[in-house]
């Protein structure tokens, strides 16, 4: 699975938009890309993938470049349970089971 | 409600006591997966279950087992528990291989 590199951290104001962004460029033409979050404690939790679209869901929405070398998971109206990691997982279909989750980008979303 | 249940949420055991962590689905996936996280760092697959094949991880210790009796449950025994087996052990589901996987809330595990 290709590599994903992440910003460590970020902030947010709450009831803004929060736009967490991942590089991925080595990504290959059958990798999709994932994203998951794990709040403080909790096991985590799938919030979206897609191959080369847009995507959008009650959770979020995900931009993948043109060139699929860079996406953005964008939590349209940050609230304070938004605080958690946020994990970019770059995935082929038929690869081994194991999701790769790298170290994320640990949102704070503030009052 | 809830889909992959873990219990409990917390377990506490001894140095080298046995112990098991059960976990259960109500998605009729296919597939079962048993995580370990130490504390700040992200998960680490120990091994999977397509149906009844059981799949272990190259660098998953032997004190690790595990049994999938049926569908629905899945269970992680840790059969002599050290200090550093401390962590959190999440159970996820998928409907069939590399498909998106769902987690359970985890399960704590303390060794004294």
């Amino acid at each position: 699975d290709a590599k994903t590199t992440q910003p460590p951290s970020m902030d947010c104001a709450e009831g803004r938009a929060a736009n967490l962004p991942c590089n991925h460029s080595t990504i290959s033409g059958n990798e999709y890309v994932y994203w998951y979050r794990q709040i403080h404690s909790q096991g985590p939790q799938y919030i979206i993938h897609g191959l080369k679209n847009n995507e959008t869901n009650e959770m979020a929405s995900l931009i993948i470049t043109e060139d699929r070398k860079s996406s953005t998971l964008i939590l349209p109206h940050a609230t304070l349970r938004d605080t958690a990691v946020y994990y970019c997982i770059v995935r082929v279909v038929n690869s081994g089971y194991a999701l790769n989750f790298g170290k994320g980008t640990s949102l704070l979303v503030t009052p | 409600d809830a889909m992959v249940i873990q219990n409990p949420r917390y377990q506490v055991t001894q140095f080298g006591k046995p112990v098991t962590l059960s976990c259960s689905q109500t998605l009729n996936h296919n597939v079962m997966y048993w995580y370990q996280q130490k504390s700040s760092q992200a998960p680490k697959l120990l091994f999977h279950y397509y149906d009844k094949d059981f799949n272990n991880e190259a660098d998953t210790p032997d004190n690790f087992q595990s049994r999938r009796p049926n569908t629905s449950f899945c269970f992680l025994d840790i059969r002599s528990p050290g200090l550093g087996d401390a962590a959190m052990y999440l159970c996820a589901t998928s409907r069939v291989a590399q498909e998106t996987q769902y987690f359970g809330p985890g399960t704590r595990l303390l060794v004294l």
